[in-house]
């Protein structure tokens, strides 16, 4: 696609429920991030994929949090037993590579409200 | 201490007056430097990078670095009211291609 594409765009779940949110990057992008914004708050990275080599898992806040990457190309994120303090929009960002100054184009994000 | 510290604002400006927005940053190994927009229930959005010491100019927006002092700026032209919105700076670690640290951003208001 043209842009960075997430869905769900809005989720609403119960406390405790596990929930998946996608991310389709630009085509031909090799690194791929998910970044976490919380109100009034600035952008908590959370994890870095860059083609095959190991993701960079050093900003998942607890181990409630995972993701993958499929293929090299669409990731999903899954929160685990949420919690009301996972209340965000989960942004995803994908870039060409992930060499230092290449532009980083964000998705529209995933507003998430737990319950 | 924060990667990127910004002072939130807000900071609120004349139309047609220069806004000023500003940054440090603590990891000297910093190479490349970014402005985002973000506009209220928007993504962010780049407007600048810049990786080498001085100004840079585009269009209304210049960017202005000084590695010495750890300082990144944008300065905004001509502010419109289409300029409203919340500013983040952004530094990559020096260390660790790709990723960024963010500033928690300016909320700029311009004012018709």
């Amino acid at each position: 696609g043209a842009g960075v594409s997430q869905s769900p765009s809005n989720k609403v779940t119960e406390k405790g429920k596990d929930v998946e949110l996608r991310c389709d990057p630009i085509s031909g992008h090799t690194a791929l991030y998910w970044y976490r914004q919380s109100l009034g708050q600035g952008l908590e990275f959370l994890i870095y994929f860059q083609g095959n080599s190991a993701p960079d898992k050093s900003g998942l806040p607890s181990d409630r949090f995972s993701a993958e990457r499929t293929g090299g190309s669409v990731s999903t994120l899954t929160i685990q037993r949420t919690q009301q303090e996972d209340s965000a929009v989960y942004l995803c960002a994908s870039s060409l590579d992930g060499s230092g100054g290449n532009t980083i184009y964000f998705g529209e994000g995933s507003w998430l409200t737990v319950v | 201490q924060k990667e990127v510290e910004q002072n939130s604002g807000p900071l609120s400006v004349p139309e047609g007056a220069i806004a000023s927005l500003n940054c440090t940053y603590s990891d000297r190994g910093s190479q490349s430097f970014f402005w985002y927009r973000q506009y209220s229930g928007k993504s962010p959005e780049l407007i600048m990078f810049i990786y080498s010491n001085g100004d840079k100019e585009d269009g209304r927006f210049t960017a202005q670095l000084n590695k010495a002092s750890q300082y990144v700026s944008l300065l905004i032209r001509d502010s419109q009211p289409s300029d409203s919105a919340t500013y983040l700076c952004a530094a990559d670690r020096g260390s660790t291609l790709g990723r960024l640290y963010f500033g928690r951003g300016t909320q700029l208001t311009v004012w018709p």
